[in-house]
């Protein structure tokens, strides 16, 4: 059981260049999240997704485009790099949500470096 | 916008010794979770308390929620130098506008256990 993982782990690119972090879970959780954590600013949410083909902003989304066409894939796409979105991006899923949220389930994080 | 926030922002202590982090938040909750970071890596889930319960435990975790002063504290047992971690706690809001729903994440408390 894989579970939830992010690829690549590690990644370098230059201001402007558009990137791709790629999250895929194997659960067919309906809920998939993405979000960045900083130094002194903790876990931010930047999208999240209910189902397929439904996303919805979070606290920081400008910058960021997400789409969901399979349940089990959520690519998070930085449309043109800033050296301000260098940081640890975290992928998770979870079962349910509204108002019956249960456990968040992380994949291993992908740290992006941006020149 | 930081709904829950943990105190201290740092812990140091001794092997055996019992150590307690809190978390204050702001808004109307239907749940609070606990999460935990090692370093490097993704957060993985410890425990979740809804809002009508005052208490609960698992394995040598114990957390409390008093709703009135909106605020819940972790309380690891007889610690060990493997619980160094980051701690998280983690809010769902009631009543969030909708049906999707959103966790929002605090800032952490660093754990470091001294064998």
């Amino acid at each position: 059981d894989a579970g939830i993982t992010q690829s690549p782990r590690y990644k370098i690119t230059e201001t402007g260049r558009q990137v791709t972090l790629m999250c895929h879970q194997t659960w067919s959780h309906s809920y998939m999240f993405w979000y960045r954590q900083d130094l002194g600013h903790g876990l931010r949410l930047i999208y999240y997704s209910a189902a397929a083909d439904i996303t919805d902003k979070g606290e920081v989304p400008d910058g960021y485009v997400v789409s969901r066409s399979k349940t089990e894939n959520f690519p998070l796409t930085l449309e043109s790099a800033t050296r301000s979105q260098t940081s640890v991006y975290f992928c998770a899923s979870s079962e349910l949500g509204g108002r019956h949220q249960e456990t968040q389930y992380f994949g291993p994080g992908t740290r992006l470096l941006v020149l | 916008s930081q709904q829950g926030e943990e105190d201290p922002q740092a812990l140091s202590i001794q092997e055996g010794e019992n150590a307690t982090m809190n978390c204050s938040y702001k808004t109307s909750i239907n749940n609070l979770q606990w999460y935990r970071q090692n370093s490097g890596r993704g957060l993985v889930h410890l425990i979740l308390i809804r809002s009508n319960e005052r208490e609960k435990h698992s394995g040598r975790l114990r957390v409390t929620l008093d709703t009135s002063k909106k605020s819940s504290s972790l309380l690891i047992t007889a610690s060990r130098a493997a619980d160094t971690a980051s701690y998280f706690c983690a809010t769902e809001e009631e009543d969030s506008g909708g049906s999707n729903y959103k966790l929002t994440f605090g800032k952490g408390t660093l754990l470091t256990v001294n064998p």
